[in-house]
């Protein structure tokens, strides 16, 4: 079936680091992608998605293409700030599904 | 823009009692989900209803679960009689049809059952 793994958690980075979340799937179809993100106490949001081979889909200056050669879709920012410490979950909705399957989240810790 | 909107967004109630939490998903979405988020077993997909028929409940844990989607504007998940295992956070969710239309989350409901 399908599935999505992410990197172990936490990642724990210093502000104005680079970041790389990375994220591998597994499909039968031609999934759709999707990076979410769950601030402390709150649902998850939308951060940002990819349809399709080669898109490239950006939000807030976070940023992760759809790589259908090695079915990854990492998630990387040029330069994180205090107020990204978060929990990121990668997930894909594969074709003629409505359900979408989730990573096991990864949790990003940024000091000052 | 209204969000997905559940309530109430904490309960804490005694093990025994009946639980029922509510969901009113974004207008004109057709496709709605519940999830139950804990630390043991992060993120799990319950129930999920396209046009307001159950689709999928394999995310079910027991016959003590049960959900139900009344019309286009509201969803419940009601859990009777509540354990303490039961405790957690649940999310509802909603969606357009389509491939590429993403779920968009409530701000979940703190459930706590002593």
């Amino acid at each position: 079936g399908d599935s999505v793994t992410q990197m172990e958690g936490p990642v724990t980075l210093s502000e104005e680091a680079f970041l790389t979340i990375n994220c591998t799937y597994t499909a039968t179809g031609y999934p759709s992608l999707f990076w979410y993100v769950q601030y402390p106490g709150e649902g998850l949001q939308l951060l940002l998605k990819a349809t399709k081979a080669d898109d490239k889909g950006s939000n807030k200056g976070f940023e992760a293409t759809y790589r259908k050669e090695t079915t990854s879709f990492h998630l990387e920012k040029g330069s994180v700030q205090v107020s990204d410490s978060a929990v990121y979950f990668c997930a894909l909705k594969d074709t003629g599904f409505q359900k979408l399957v989730f990573g096991t989240g990864t949790r990003l810790l940024v000091s000052p | 823009d209204a969000g997905v909107i559940q309530s109430p967004r904490h309960e804490v109630t005694e093990m025994g009692q009946e639980v029922t939490l509510r969901c009113k998903p974004i207008s004109g979405h057709n496709s709605l989900f519940w999830y139950r988020q804990t630390m043991m077993r992060g993120l799990e997909l319950l129930i999920y209803f396209n046009n307001n028929v159950p689709i999928d409940d394999s995310g079910m844990p027991e016959d003590r679960f049960s959900a139900k989607m009344p019309n286009a504007s509201f969803s419940t998940l009601k859990i009777q009689p509540s354990e303490p295992r039961d405790s957690a956070v649940y999310f509802c969710a909603s969606s357009e049809t389509g491939g590429g239309q993403p779920q968009h989350f409530g701000d979940g409901t703190r459930l706590s059952i002593l």
